[in-house]
């Protein structure tokens, strides 16, 4: 079956450190892949998106991902994170079916935790 | 340009009833999908909508529908409601249907069931 699957259900960092927020699909054909953040009391907003080309992902606020297709990963990284930066960040994926696009099928989500 | 509005913003409900909500999208913006958010499960598909079709749908039961209106405002029903409906139920709109598809969403309507 088709899955996403982010294994760190909290992460903790200290402000001005480094962060990277795993993500590993598993699908029968290279899904589009993206990364959402998600602030108390919010929709989701879309960081970044995948879909062939350059591995190497710019997103918004400073993030970036990098898709490895031999370990079915597309993890998201941030070299220096800000108080604001606290939220819940979602990896999801989305493949085309007969009638048009799947939905995205979303990981179960990393909380992301600053430390001053 | 407005984002993507949900009403209303918080719903309570009683077992047995049916409710509907509703979900303007991004002038412009002919998709529509829908998406179940919870604390065990996670974010899930509901069904997605595009020029007054639905295009697809995802895992839950028929008392779940929805339509989609010429203005490509959209609609999600759910009958005889059971407590586990109790949700973060989030509408996305995106310009076209397919998975290169950016979604914008809104904030949510927050449904409880008691």
């Amino acid at each position: 079956a088709q899955s996403v699957t982010q294994p760190d259900i909290h992460i903790t960092v200290s402000e001005g450190a480094s962060l990277e927020l795993r993500c590993n699909y598993s699908y029968g054909a290279t899904p589009y892949l993206f990364w959402y953040v998600q602030s108390p009391g919010q929709g989701l907003q879309l960081l970044l998106k995948y879909f062939s080309g350059d591995t190497l992902v710019q997103g918004i606020k400073g993030f970036e991902a990098e898709f490895k297709r031999s370990q079915s990963s597309f993890n998201l990284r941030k070299p220096s994170v800000h108080w604001s930066d606290a939220a819940e960040y979602f990896c999801a994926a989305r493949l085309d079916s007969g009638g048009g696009a799947d939905g995205l099928t979303f990981g179960k989500g990393t909380h992301l935790i600053i430390q001053p | 340009k407005a984002g993507v509005t949900q009403t209303p913003r918080y719903l309570i409900k009683t077992r047995g009833q049916q409710v509907t909500l509703s979900c303007s999208p991004i002038s412009g913006h002919r998709s529509v999908s829908w998406y179940q958010q919870t604390p065990g499960q996670g974010l899930q598909f509901l069904f997605e909508y595009f020029s007054e079709t639905q295009r697809n749908k995802g895992n839950f039961p028929g008392r779940f529908s929805g339509r989609q209106f010429s203005n490509s405002r959209s609609e999600m029903n759910v009958s005889t409601l059971e407590l586990g409906d109790s949700a973060l139920y989030l509408c996305a709109s995106s310009l076209a249907e397919g998975r290169s598809e950016k979604l914008f969403f809104g904030s949510g309507t927050q449904l409880s069931v008691l």
